[in-house]
C-alpha cells in the first residue's frame, strides 16, 4: 500500500496477558518509530529503528515493552504481562527523508 | 527535558471565524517544529513544517509562525469551516540525530456551523 499500516486496528485483552502490535511501514522506509498516545494527550516516543536495529529505546516505560524490526520492513511490538495503564492509542510511523508519516494506530484496551 | 505545551485544549467558534492555536516549547534548540491534524480513530495527517531557520510556513488557509529565540509558535486558520473540525498538534524535532519527535497534548477544535 501507499502509506503505513497497522494491525489490529483494536485489540482488547486481559490484564496479564501477551500482545503484539503490527506495523507494516512504507517501502523504501528505512526509519522506523513507535509512540503512545493515552487519551487527551499527545504521542510520545517509545522507539526508534534504523535499519533492522533499535537505535533508540530510551522512551519504552519498563522491560516489559520489546520491538522488533528483524529484517528491516515490518516491526512488532510486544507487550508482556499487559497492565489497565497500557491501554493506549500505539502508532508507527515511518521516514524514508527528513519527514515522519503516520499510521492508523492500534487501539489497547487492558481489561 | 524539551516539554511542548498546547493552549486551549479546545476551542469551539462558528463557522467563518479566524482563529489561533498556540504552542511553546522550553528548550529553544530545536531542528523543526511541525503541526499534525488528527481525526478521531485516524493517524496523523502533516499540516505544516518549519525549519528553525524560517519564520513561518503558508498552506492555503493555514497559517504556522515560528519564534524560536522565544519557544512559540502559531497555527492560524482563516475562514474556518465545519471540515477543519479535529484535534490539532504541533510538534518539535530534537538537534539528535534520531529525528524522534515530542508532541504537545493538542488543541481540539470544533467549528460549529
Amino acid at each position: 500500500g501507499a502509506g503505513v499500516s497497522q494491525t489490529p486496528s483494536n485489540k482488547v485483552t486481559e490484564k496479564g496477558k501477551y500482545v503484539e502490535l503490527r506495523c507494516d511501514p512504507i517501502s523504501g522506509h528505512t526509519a522506523l518509530y513507535w509512540y503512545r498516545q493515552s487519551l487527551g494527550q499527545g504521542p510520545e516516543f517509545l522507539i526508534y529503528f534504523q535499519g533492522t536495529g533499535a537505535a533508540d529505546d530510551s522512551g519504552l516505560p519498563n522491560d516489559r515493552f520489546f520491538a522488533v524490526r528483524p529484517e528491516g520492513s515490518v516491526s512488532t511490538l510486544k507487550i508482556q504481562r499487559t497492565e489497565r495503564g497500557d491501554s493506549a492509542v500505539y502508532l508507527c510511523a515511518s521516514r524514508g527523508g527528513s519527514e515522519q508519516f503516520f499510521g492508523p494506530g492500534t487501539r489497547l484496551t487492558v481489561l | 527535558k524539551q516539554e511542548v505545551t498546547q493552549i486551549p485544549a479546545a476551542l469551539s467558534v462558528p463557522e467563518g471565524e479566524n482563529l489561533v492555536l498556540n504552542c511553546s516549547f522550553t528548550d529553544s534548540a530545536i531542528y523543526n517544529l511541525q503541526w499534525f491534524r488528527q481525526d478521531p480513530g485516524k493517524g496523523l495527517t502533516s499540516l505544516l513544517l518549519i525549519q528553525s531557520s524560517q519564520r513561518e510556513q503558508t498552506s492555503g488557509r493555514l497559517n504556522a509562525s515560528l519564534d524560536k529565540s522565544s519557544g512559540r509558535s502559531t497555527l492560524y486558520i482563516a475562514a474556518s469551516q465545519p471540515g477543519d473540525s479535529a484535534t490539532y498538534l504541533c510538534a518539535v524535532r530534537l538537534m539528535d540525530s534520531s529525528y524522534k519527535l515530542i508532541f504537545g497534548s493538542g488543541t481540539r477544535l470544533l467549528v460549529r456551523p
